[in-house]
């Protein structure tokens, strides 16, 4: 159980496009998904905290007309990028805290390996 | 599938040594990452090793890797309060032209009591 997945998982986009990546957890709701961006051999950084009917918490740096968050139900979140650029490349990936039993766990997805071209 | 697996729970005293296992199955990983959060907070890089290696120390943390076993365990010395936190294990999955993508364990919910 607790199964979060991505989709898609890999894409390759030409500069100035928008991209959307899909978070859903499979089989338990959440309250609460974060989005983290990953650069090769760095760390996760947190980028927004997303909860479900209200605006997406941005962390600092981060900017939230360029990476539009939507949690429209418990078991789905999406980051757009939008207007995609070369230094948009990243691995993304996104985590869900259920919203009953296990609350203190993020459960992880898979990722999504964003290019931009 | 690719699987990480790693005890939910560890409890310690201040000052003791803290040891947090991991077992993986991926084999060809060439990275494995070890990251910790702190209550609230996103996940932070401790460390990493590289494959080829056996150990890697980096002040009070000591990695350790049997690639033959698939384990990693991660040790923190003279363990404080501040260590508190949920530590993840995390592989690279060793795909070709995956590289950066990361295997997540649960977490281990560290606890040290004064």
């Amino acid at each position: 159980g607790a199964v979060v997945s991505q989709h898609p998982s890999w894409v390759i986009c030409k500069s100035g496009t928008s991209v959307k990546i899909e978070c859903r957890s499979l089989d338990f709701q959440a309250t609460t998904m974060f989005w983290y961006r990953q650069f090769p051999k760095q760390s996760l950084m947190l980028m927004a905290t997303s909860n479900e009917g209200s605006k997406a918490t941005y962390e600092q740096g981060v900017e939230k007309d360029k990476f539009l968050i939507n949690h429209a139900s418990l078991t789905l979140s999406t980051l757009t990028v939008t207007s995609a650029h070369p230094e948009d490349s990243s691995f993304y990936i996104c985590s869900a805290v259920p919203l009953a039993g296990d609350t203190d766990t993020q459960y992880f997805g898979p990722g999504t390996r964003l290019t931009v071209l | 599938g690719e699987d990480v697996e790693q005890s939910l729970f560890l409890s310690v005293r201040e000052g003791d040594s803290s040891v947090i296992n991991c077992t993986y199955t991926d084999s060809s990983s060439t990275y494995l990452y070890w990251y910790k959060q702190e209550p609230g907070a996103g996940l932070q890089l401790l460390t990493y090793i590289f494959s080829n290696m056996d150990m890697k120390q980096d002040q009070r943390l000591t990695v350790l890797l049997n690639k033959k076993d698939k384990h990693l365990s991660l040790r923190i010395a003279d363990t404080q309060t501040g260590d508190s936190a949920i530590y993840f294990c995390a592989p690279e999955r060793g795909r070709e032209g995956s590289q950066g993508n990361l295997i997540f364990g649960k977490g281990t919910k560290l606890s040290v009591k004064p």
